[in-house]
């Protein structure tokens, strides 16, 4: 069956170092990958879009990356602030519209 | 910054009573979504909605539930005879114009959260 697996359910990183969000899937073919933020109580908040054919993309702080061969998606917070700590959410999509989410990584940067 | 706006925020409803979800999506936007997320699960997709018709929708979306565009603004999901297990936050999203897979993402709303007595 699919499967969508992000990395520990929580990742502590200080202030000032990059944070790394894994996210792997199983059993499916995405046309294309989203990642996004959600605080408690909060609705998914959208930060970044990568199709299949694309193997980067950056949006200042954040990097994503999309390796169809593995089946992963790298997600990249440079130079970590105490502000960025939230949920992040990957979410597949596939030649229909909807989107199939991962159970999320809590991450908490510590000052 | 244009939003998807959700109301109520928090809605309580005993079991058995109908309820409506309303949803005033981006202004311009042409696709429209409910998902929902159960406390401490992920977000799990509903029903996807376009040109006045349900494209997609998820083995949760049961002949209990429903989905409207009464008039150009609002979107609705009402759910029939609500059960114990429809307690959710539930969201509302859209998206623009594009083909599956363009760089058009669905933009989410705050939810409303939904406790059945």
């Amino acid at each position: 069956s699919q499967k969508i697996e992000q990395n520990s359910e929580a990742l502590n990183i200080q202030e000032g170092k990059t944070a790394t969000l894994t996210c792997n899937y199983t059993n499916y073919s995405p046309a294309y990958l989203q990642w996004y933020r959600q605080d408690p109580g909060r609705g998914p908040v959208f930060l970044l879009l990568i199709r299949e054919n694309e193997k980067e993309k950056r949006k200042e702080r954040l990097k994503v990356t999309f390796d169809t061969t593995l089946k992963q998606s790298l997600f990249h917070i440079t130079a970590s602030q105490p502000a960025d700590s939230a949920t992040y959410l990957c979410a597949l999509g596939q030649d229909t519209d909807k989107l199939i989410f991962g159970t999320g990584t809590r991450l908490q940067v510590f000052p | 910054e244009p939003e998807v706006t959700q109301t109520p925020s928090h809605q309580v409803t005993q079991m058995g009573q109908e309820v409506i979800l309303r949803c005033v999506p981006i202004s311009n936007h042409l696709y429209f979504y409910w998902y929902r997320q159960i406390l401490g699960q992920k977000v799990e997709f509903l029903v996807s909605f376009y040109n006045n018709e349900i494209s997609e929708k998820s083995e949760i979306f049961d002949d209990q539930f429903s989905v409207e565009r009464p008039d150009g603004s609002n979107f609705t999901l009402k759910i029939r005879s609500t059960k114990l297990e429809d307690s959710a936050m539930y969201f509302c999203a859209s998206r623009g114009a594009g083909a599956y897979g363009s760089n058009q993402p669905q933009h989410f709303g705050d939810g409303t959260r939904l406790s059945i007595l």
